[in-house]
């Protein structure tokens, strides 16, 4: 049974056109994380929760932001796409930090139009 | 400076040889822990392996191991008897518990092909 669920797999949106991505864990862990990988690369991180606490990376757009309504859920929007934001969007949970393993969803793969 | 360094973009291996998979890593903190990982196209990473910097012994996981060299910074992953679902991305990763914000960062990648 999927534990780190993303909804959709596939998104598929317009220059300029707000998106929401979202993720559910089942894991009840405390760290939620956003990583954005581009084709044929490493998966970078965004930004992750601590139970409510934010966290953003130094080099995160401004373009890209973050919720964390409740333990199960975070979302991702972006507010603009630009077709450079095109790429795999994987959410990871983690009980806590340290040499805590990272469980990751499926992914969503977001294509700008 | 890369933190985590995958020499091999790709490599292939014959089904049911073993292969090793390079990572390299550089990090001050003497507190960290080393993942593998496995994206097959479906997208999803799929976590392997874990080798603590204070663990004595190196790491197993059924076919998976860890080839752990301290002094050299170097985390090798084994994998025994190589399977056509083996076919995959490869991460190495790394944790600074201290450093970093205590983030995994994760090196460029391997693609593993097995043949038939």
């Amino acid at each position: 049974d999927a534990m780190v669920i993303q909804n959709p797999r596939y998104q598929v949106t317009q220059f300029g056109k707000p998106v929401t991505l979202s993720c559910s864990q089942t894991l009840n862990h405390n760290v939620m994380y956003w990583y954005q990988q581009k084709s044929s690369q490493a998966p970078k991180l965004l930004f992750h929760y601590y139970d409510k606490d934010f966290n953003n990376e130094a080099d995160t757009p401004d373009n890209f932001q973050s919720r964390r309504p409740n333990t199960s859920f975070c979302f991702l929007d972006i507010r603009s796409p630009g077709l450079g934001d095109a790429a795999m969007y994987l959410c990871a949970t983690s009980r806590d930090y340290g040499g805590e393993k990272l469980f990751f969803g499926s992914g969503t793969q977001l294509s700008v139009l | 400076a890369q933190k985590i360094t995958q020499t091999q973009p790709g490599m292939f291996v014959q089904e049911k040889e073993a292969v090793t998979l390079d990572c390299t890593y550089d990090t001050s903190d003497p507190s960290y822990g080393l993942f593998w990982y496995k994206q097959p196209s479906s997208g999803e990473m799929i976590f392997l392996i874990y080798q603590g910097s204070y663990d004595q012994q190196n790491a197993t996981e059924g076919r998976y191991s860890l080839n752990f060299q301290k002094a050299r910074k170097s985390a090798n992953l084994v994998i025994s008897a190589s399977q056509l679902g083996d076919s995959a991305m490869y991460f190495c990763a790394m944790r600074e518990f201290h450093n970093a914000g205590n983030m995994l960062t994760f090196g460029g990648g391997t693609r593993l092909m097995v043949k038939p």
